[in-house]
């Protein structure tokens, strides 16, 4: 069985410009999660859908939006970058909501020129 | 919200020798307690975890205990090896309300000497 797949890997934007990630779910998972991973937070939790629904959004600026597709696969924006945004975000999913295990992909990591 | 504490940030043993990571949760309504390793340039991996209604869960080198009254979880690796070098993060979740999502640990640079 595939894993959850994040792309792309590695992208470079600079100041101002937006970013769009892609992130395919294990087959069968229904819930997607995002969380960003910097040196300095360590894992943060952005936001988290399930049934193409937003259901719960971390602390994070509404420059940083989400979207779900009926086939479960989810895309994450971050408008207007600012150096701070560079990170490596990190999809994970999980068969429901109440099963608990997240499983992550291998991430998409962003630098902010 | 809940917080996770987690100790050492970097924990070097030789190999064959144990190690063991702990944390500690704020919110007592905090009933899932996965742990994770990554390695470089990868994502989190899920290692073991266990829920509140378990003190102990073993799979095979790996072990976390949980006691729910001090708020804290432990990992032990047995009989490590040099493979088991990794960074480790705890999680505790809370399942109230509309909140799924986990609450990380800030992670443990383990390095299994040979």
């Amino acid at each position: 069985k595939a894993g959850v797949t994040q792309t792309p890997r590695y992208l470079i934007k600079t100041r101002g410009q937006q970013v769009t990630l892609s992130c395919s779910p294990i087959s069968g998972h229904r819930s997607v999660s995002w969380y960003q991973q910097t040196p300095g937070q360590g894992l943060q939790f952005l936001f988290e859908y399930f049934s193409e629904t937003q259901r719960n959004k971390g602390n994070f600026p509404g420059r940083f939006s989400g979207r779900q597709f009926s086939n479960s696969r989810s895309e994450m924006n971050v408008s207007t970058l600012e150096l701070g945004d560079s990170a490596l975000y990190l999809c994970a999913s999980s068969l429901a909501r109440e099963t608990g295990e997240l499983f992550f992909g291998e991430g998409s990591r962003l630098t902010v020129l | 919200g809940e917080n996770v504490e987690q100790h050492p940030s970097t924990l070097s043993v030789q190999e064959g020798d144990s190690a063991v990571i702990k944390c500690t949760y704020s919110d007592s309504a905090s009933n899932y307690f996965p742990w994770y390793k990554q390695e470089l340039g990868k994502g989190p991996q899920l290692i073991i975890d266990i829920r509140s209604n378990v003190g102990e869960k073993k799979d095979q080198r790996i072990a976390v205990t949980l006691n729910k009254t001090a708020k804290h979880f432990s990992l032990h690796i047995t009989e490590t090896q040099p493979e088991d070098s990794a960074v480790y993060f705890c999680a505790a979740r809370i399942s109230s309300g509309s909140a799924r999502q986990l609450t990380f640990g800030s992670g443990t640079q383990l390095t299994v000497l040979p």
